[in-house]
């Protein structure tokens, strides 16, 4: 089955800094690539997603890059505000996100230092 | 918001009991998904449900089982509860091939004493 690997497992940055999350995966097959938000206390919730015919997409702030070929994808946060702290989680799925669901990175509790 | 619902939200247990969660989806859609959540393990599937009555094992389901009998209605049972079942529970729907999002309820806490 798919493995997906997320580092760091912390990141603390300054408040207006940029933040980047790495994530690799291992089924070349994988073709959705979401990212999560979760905020302490609730579930989590999608921020941006990434198909494998794209290489980069971008929504204001946050922007997500994929290699097919390295199979790593990476979440930029640029101007990071203190909302932006959270914990996020990288996903990756051969379906096309469908029916068996994602396959979910560790996480990342980024920090945002005032 | 996506109209999840997921009951109890926080659960103390023993162990050996028998405990049901309950997700209650007013979206009408298809699937559905129960994920537990665990420090240095993120999000695991456990179990997922295509349609009422088809449901299929996901990545940890040993010691779980899940009923769908109504397309709104997705319960998560454990039979005999262990301390290493002690975790948060997400139920899940969405994921259709369109769009991919899944759409997460609040969660809900489990402690087996």
């Amino acid at each position: 089955g798919e493995n997906v690997e997320q580092h760091p497992s912390t990141l603390s940055v300054q408040e207006g800094d940029s933040a980047v999350i790495k994530c690799t995966y291992s089924d070349s097959a994988s073709n959705y690539f979401p990212w999560y938000k979760q905020e302490l206390g609730k579930g989590p919730q999608l921020i941006i997603d990434i198909r494998s015919n794209v290489g980069e997409k971008k929504d204001q702030r946050i922007a997500v890059t994929l290699n097919k070929t390295a199979k790593h994808f990476s979440l930029h946060i640029t101007e990071t505000q203190p909302e932006d702290s959270a914990v996020y989680f990288c996903a990756a799925s051969y379906s096309g996100g469908g029916a068996d669901g994602l396959t979910f990175g560790k996480g990342t509790h980024l920090i945002i230092q005032p | 918001d996506a109209g999840i619902t997921q009951s109890p939200r926080h659960k103390v247990t023993e162990t050996g009991t028998p405990v049901t969660l309950r997700c209650h989806q007013t979206e009408n859609h298809r699937y559905m998904y129960w994920y537990r959540q665990d420090p240095g393990h993120g999000l695991r599937l456990i179990h997922y449900s295509y349609g009422v009555k088809d449901t299929d094992k996901g990545e940890v389901s040993d010691g779980y089982s899940v009923s769908r009998s109504k397309t709104e209605d997705f319960l998560l049972t454990l039979e005999s509860a262990t301390s290493s079942q002690t975790s948060v529970y997400f139920c899940a729907i969405g994921g259709d091939r369109n769009t991919g999002e899944l759409f997460f309820g609040e969660g809900s806490r489990l402690t087996v004493l």
